[in-house]
């Protein structure tokens, strides 16, 4: 069975930085794009970037709003895909999900269940 | 790029049908057939019901059909059934960063 389990989220200061992680399992993993989405409260989903897999050389793409201040990593002996966030600010609050490539069809088969991230003072 | 257009909420009585729509430009929803649906529970991962606007994934049931008009892509659940109370919410590939938009989500509540 497939499972992606997020960790690391909490509350943090604004200027602070946090990392997530997402551990995968019940897949081989190296062979998947992976990728972290997020949810502010109240409002819609919003991509944050991709990690590609070991064929395309662990590629990163970050969307560019938040590419000067996330950066996606994997380590994939652990499963595992991070997500490091500095210089955090409120509106950065959100549900912080990762989820899986559905094989180059442009979409997410799997999801895990989320990180919750609050930012405030 | 501005997120697509979903409705709030959308209800049915059990066994009826109900549609959700997602409207987006021809940069996006109107330029690829790369619209994805997914449900939602609070608190719950969410799950894949449509990608490729028509196409449902092994062991969806066949009640969940998709479409897509112009820049304008549609849900379609018949037979609703009280488990299929969730938020909806679409996605679509776009060429230029950040390659995803979504909806704003939509709450089907089953009367």
């Amino acid at each position: 069975e497939v499972q992606l389990v997020e960790s690391g989220g909490g509350l943090v200061q604004p200027g602070g930085s946090l990392r997530l992680s997402c551990a995968g399992s019940g897949f081989t993993f190296s062979n998947s794009h992976m990728d972290w989405v997020r949810q502010a409260p109240g409002k819609g989903l919003e991509w944050i970037g991709r990690s590609r897999n070991k064929h395309e050389g662990h590629a990163t793409e970050h969307a560019a709003s938040l590419a000067d201040r996330f950066t996606i990593s994997r380590d994939d002996s652990k499963n595992s895909l991070y997500l490091q966030m500095n210089s955090l600010a409120t509106e950065d609050t959100a549900v912080y999900y990762c989820a899986r490539d559905n094989h180059g069809n442009f979409s997410w088969d799997y999801w895990g269940q989320g990180t919750l991230v609050t930012v405030s003072s | 790029q501005s997120a697509l257009t979903q409705p709030a909420s959308v209800s049915g009585s059990p066994g009826q049908s109900i549609t959700i729509s997602c409207t987006g430009t021809s940069s996006d929803v109107g330029s690829y057939n790369f619209v994805s649906w997914y449900q939602h529970l609070p608190g719950r991962a969410p799950k894949l019901i449509i990608y490729n606007v028509n196409e449902r994934p092994s062991g969806v049931s066949n009640r969940f059909s998709g479409s897509k008009s112009g820049n304008t892509a549609s849900l379609t659940i018949s037979g609703l059934q009280a488990d299929d109370e969730a938020d909806y919410f679409c996605c679509s590939f776009v060429r230029s960063n950040p390659f995803w938009i979504f909806g704003g989500g939509t709450k089907l509540t089953v009367l």
